[in-house]
């Protein structure tokens, strides 16, 4: 079963430089969110989506965009790096959005901005 | 506002000694508690939730969580720890269609 996968799982890029990752899942789940990890402070929602065609900001949106053009597939695009942007991203998908749907995650892009 | 508090940012625990890991909460409404585990270079994996019902959840890999309504407490425990479980251990929590929201995390190292 391969859940959610995440690509690539290593980059390094350049400061304004731009690059999409990529979420797939195959669950048929109608939720997908995008979360960076960061040392001491958890994980923290960058967006989300309810639904194919949809999407919506988390907790720390600027600076990401995202695109759900397909139900399986979650975009997550950095236009323009930053070093704060150096981080670990997780995407992950729920079949709902209701409180007992737990979530699934893939495992994660590395990302290093020099 | 929602928010999960993990005041220890790592655990230790002798091999076959009973671990907690704790978790307390803040929520208005009815609250949906979620433990994920970490390991290395790896995503989130979903451990047990409470969503209703019996205060004591059962859990995969023998874990189990106790909720405390009176505490606001939602601690993970497991009864005799063993060194593969060392891992990160992440609290959640949701209530109605809010967005899940994350503890910070809490390191378990389990010694030989």
């Amino acid at each position: 079963n391969a859940g959610v996968t995440q690509t690539p799982k290593f980059r390094v890029l350049k400061t304004g430089q731009s690059m999409t990752l990529l979420c797939a899942q195959d669950m048929n789940h109608e939720y997908m969110y995008w979360y960076r990890q960061d040392p001491g402070m958890g994980l923290r929602l960058i967006h989300y989506s309810v639904g194919e065609g949809t999407t919506a900001k988390g907790e720390v949106p600027d600076g990401y965009n995202v695109s759900r053009l397909k139900k399986q597939n979650f975009l997550l695009g950095l236009e323009s790096a930053a070093p704060s942007q150096t981080s670990v991203y997780f995407c992950a998908s729920s079949y709902s959005g209701e409180s007992y749907q737990p979530q699934h995650f893939g495992d994660g892009t590395r990302l290093s901005i020099l | 506002a929602q928010s999960v508090a993990q005041p220890e940012d790592q655990v230790n625990v002798a091999e076959g000694n009973p671990l907690t890991v704790k978790c307390t909460y803040s929520v208005s409404g009815n609250p949906y508690l979620f433990w994920y585990v970490q390991y290395p270079n790896r995503g989130l994996q979903f451990l047990l939730k409470y969503i209703t019902g019996d205060n004591l959840v059962k859990g995969s890999y023998g874990f189990e969580a106790e909720f405390n309504k009176s505490q606001t407490s939602f601690h993970l425990k497991k009864p005799s720890a063993l060194v593969s479980d060392s891992a990160l251990y992440f609290c959640a929590v949701k209530t109605g269609f809010q967005k899940l929201v994350f503890g910070t995390g809490t390191r378990l190292l389990v010694s030989p």
